[in-house]
């Protein structure tokens, strides 16, 4: 039982390059979600996703789009990356009883 | 629209000292409440929770917290802190009908030997 898990761990990326940030649970939960982290300003809700096949903007949802591929995967696209997006991006999954478990991030640089 | 205030950047404490960490929120209607911690380089553990009922409530590593309605608080406590403690904590909230959950800022406890 992995948990939560992310791919990658790091990136640099270019302005204006595109890339996919991959996520994963085998906990069977139906909600997950995307946050990005930034120093002083907590984690802010970049997607979500109440089950499969839905999808709903959250905080900061410029720039981003999302798949829920399965009820296991939900994939966060950056399609021209900015240096605004250097951030360290977190996926969640929630359970029954609205605990999330996070993964363990991916940290993005964008030059 | 939902928020969570966390008015300490830092807390700093010495072991065996008591350890607070403050929490507000404003939400429509009730609320759920959360404590996550974040560990260096770490995803964020979940620490504790409030959805109904009493309103102190006990989580993981002798952590509890106390769920009050008129200040619209929700502080971390825990009786005896100890170095292993120091790490970012985070407070979330969000309403019944809705699967947004919403941090505070995070405060960074650091307990001195």
């Amino acid at each position: 039982n992995a948990g939560v898990t992310q791919t990658p761990k790091f990136q640099v990326l270019k302005t204006g390059q595109s890339m996919t940030l991959q996520c994963a649970q085998d906990m069977n939960h139906n909600s997950m979600y995307w946050y990005r982290q930034d120093p002083g300003m907590g984690l802010r809700l970049i997607y979500y996703s109440a089950s499969e096949g839905t999808t709903d903007k959250g905080e900061v949802p410029n720039g981003y789009n999302v798949s829920r591929l399965n009820k296991r995967e939900f994939s966060l696209r950056l399609e021209s990356a900015a240096p605004s997006q250097t951030s360290v991006y977190f996926c969640a999954s929630m359970t029954v009883y609205n605990e999330q478990f996070f993964g363990p991030g991916t940290r993005l640089t964008v030059l | 629209a939902q928020s969570v205030a966390q008015p300490e950047d830092q807390v700093n404490v010495a072991e065996g000292n008591p350890l607070t960490v403050k929490c507000t929120y404003s939400v429509s209607g009730n609320p759920y409440l959360f404590w996550y911690v974040q560990y260096p380089n770490r995803g964020l553990q979940f620490l504790l929770k409030y959805i109904t009922g009493d309103n102190l409530v006990k989580g993981s590593y002798g952590f509890e917290a106390e769920f009050n309605k008129s200040q619209t608080s929700f502080h971390l406590k825990k009786p005896s802190a100890l170095v292993s403690d120091s790490a970012l904590y985070f407070c979330a909230v969000r309403s019944l009908n809705d699967y947004k959950l919403s941090f505070g800022a995070g405060t960074t406890v650091t307990v001195r030997a």
